[in-house]
């Protein structure tokens, strides 16, 4: 079983769909919960992070986190065009532990117009 | 403007040669990182590096090498010993190796071709 998996999708949505992301994870020691938004030949960029249990509401973005099923999730309200990428979902622990990311595979998102 | 740049962006190397890809950032980040990017697997660990003059071998160490001699730069040599060099790589940099949680910023990446 990997540490961090994620549907890689493609998932294709109409713009103003609600997109709803997702990942599971093995390891309770991870404390920070974080997810990525990736264009196609760049480098990753953060879009959320969180801590612990809990949501985390950016615009039109929402993360949740809830670690007593291990699973955790990206809302997407009023898709866009612009939102279509490749989402990762990063986690880490604390401490010396939480020194290294660990990343699941991404999801490939197209919204259509 | 601060950041992290990645060169080349595109490099083509021929079975049985080594390459160095250059990772430099002017953001003052003590940790960096040196990833690889393949379709469907999500980025990979190479090494890390939490201080000048150190570095740790990631998940994925065999058939490269790096160096970290100067907190800003953190090169990458892909050598012939890596059987499938062919990915996209990713440089990171993150302010302290002390905080429980920094962000971690990417570079564009450097595209390598095996031919």
């Amino acid at each position: 079983q990997k540490e961090v998996e994620q549907d890689p999708g493609p998932l294709s949505v109409p713009e103003g769909a609600i997109v709803s992301l997702n990942c599971t994870y093995s390891n309770s020691a991870f404390q920070y919960f974080m997810w990525y938004r990736q264009y196609s030949r760049k480098g990753p960029e953060l879009l959320m992070y969180t801590y612990s249990s809990g949501n985390k509401e950016d615009g039109r973005f929402t993360a949740q986190v809830d670690k007593s099923s291990k699973y955790i999730s990206l809302f997407i309200r009023d898709s866009q065009p612009s939102d279509s990428a490749t989402y990762l979902c990063a986690m880490s622990g604390r401490g010396n532990y939480g020194q290294n990311f660990v990343f699941g595979p991404g999801t490939r998102l197209s919204v259509l117009p | 403007d601060g950041g992290i740049t990645q060169s080349p962006k595109y490099l083509f190397r021929k079975e049985g040669q080594n390459v160095t890809l250059s990772c430099e950032q002017n953001l003052n980040h003590d940790a960096m990182y040196w990833y690889r990017q393949d379709p469907g697997q999500g980025l990979r660990l190479i090494y890390y590096s939490q201080i000048v003059n150190d570095f740790q071998k990631g998940d994925i160490a065999e058939g490269y090498s790096v160096s970290r001699e100067k907190k800003e730069s953190f090169p990458l040599t892909v050598t012939s010993a890596q059987k499938n060099p062919t990915a996209f790589y990713l440089c990171a940099s993150k302010r302290s190796r002390l905080a429980d949680y920094n962000e971690q910023f990417f570079g564009p990446g450097t595209r390598l071709t095996v031919l």
